[in-house]
């Protein structure tokens, strides 16, 4: 079955520290990931997706087929950072359904 | 607001009662889900549409649950005989139907039952 897991609920770092969010996946066809992020009372949005190959906000995501893995990483983490990551996978289907991780709560400690 | 919009934002209901929920997506947006998130819980599917068909629900979906799209445009999330388990953010979404499939949140709507 599909799903995918983040094993940190929650992940304290200093300010100016490096990040990483770990997310792995489980499906044999051919994913399309994305992180989404949920700032204090906002709504949940989109942060990155592999297929864009983007840096935002400082932060990127590499897609390992390999080890089905889907790290967010940001060198320098900053106070606006915090908040609660999702990773998500995209089955390769008609309708392209969306399945979400458990999420992950990041502090960034001043 | 131009983004997913959804109503009530807040429901407190007794058990046993019935509620509806409202989400009107972005327009021209043809793809609909329905997702449901719990306290320290990634939102969960429960159900897609595609225009005003219905392509999938979720097992997480019981009988009590249902969901419509009439016209393609806005849907509407049923839920009968309420229970104590249904309490949760219910939280619409809606996606573009050509290029990636980012989908875009409304902001919930929070459900109590008492």
């Amino acid at each position: 079955a599909q799903r995918v897991t983040q094993p940190e609920k929650l992940l304290s770092v200093f300010k100016g520290a490096p990040v990483e969010l770990k997310c792995n996946y489980s499906y044999s066809g051919s994913p399309e990931l994305f992180w989404y992020v949920q700032y204090s009372r906002q709504r949940l949005q989109l942060l990155l997706r592999h297929i864009s190959r983007e840096s935002i906000k400082g932060f990127t995501a590499d897609l390992n087929k390999g080890e089905t893995s889907f790290h967010l990483k940001k060198p320098f983490a900053q106070e606006e950072d915090s908040a609660m990551y999702y990773c998500a996978l995209s089955l390769s289907t008609s309708y392209d359904k969306v399945i979400f991780g458990p999420g992950t709560s990041l502090s960034v400690i001043p | 607001d131009t983004g997913v919009s959804q109503d009530p934002r807040h429901k407190i209901t007794k058990r046993g009662q019935n509620v509806t929920f409202r989400c009107d997506p972005i327009s021209e947006h043809n793809r609909l889900y329905w997702y449901r998130q719990t306290l320290g819980q990634g939102p969960e599917f429960l159900t897609y549409f595609q225009n005003e068909a219905q392509l999938e629900k979720s097992r997480l979906l019981s009988d009590r649950f249902s969901a419509e799209r009439p016209k393609g445009s806005f849907s509407t999330l049923e839920i009968q005989r309420t229970e104590q388990g249904d309490s949760a953010m219910y939280l619409c979404a809606s996606s573009p139907k050509t290029g990636s499939t980012e989908a875009f949140f409304g902001q919930g709507t929070r459900l109590t039952v008492v």
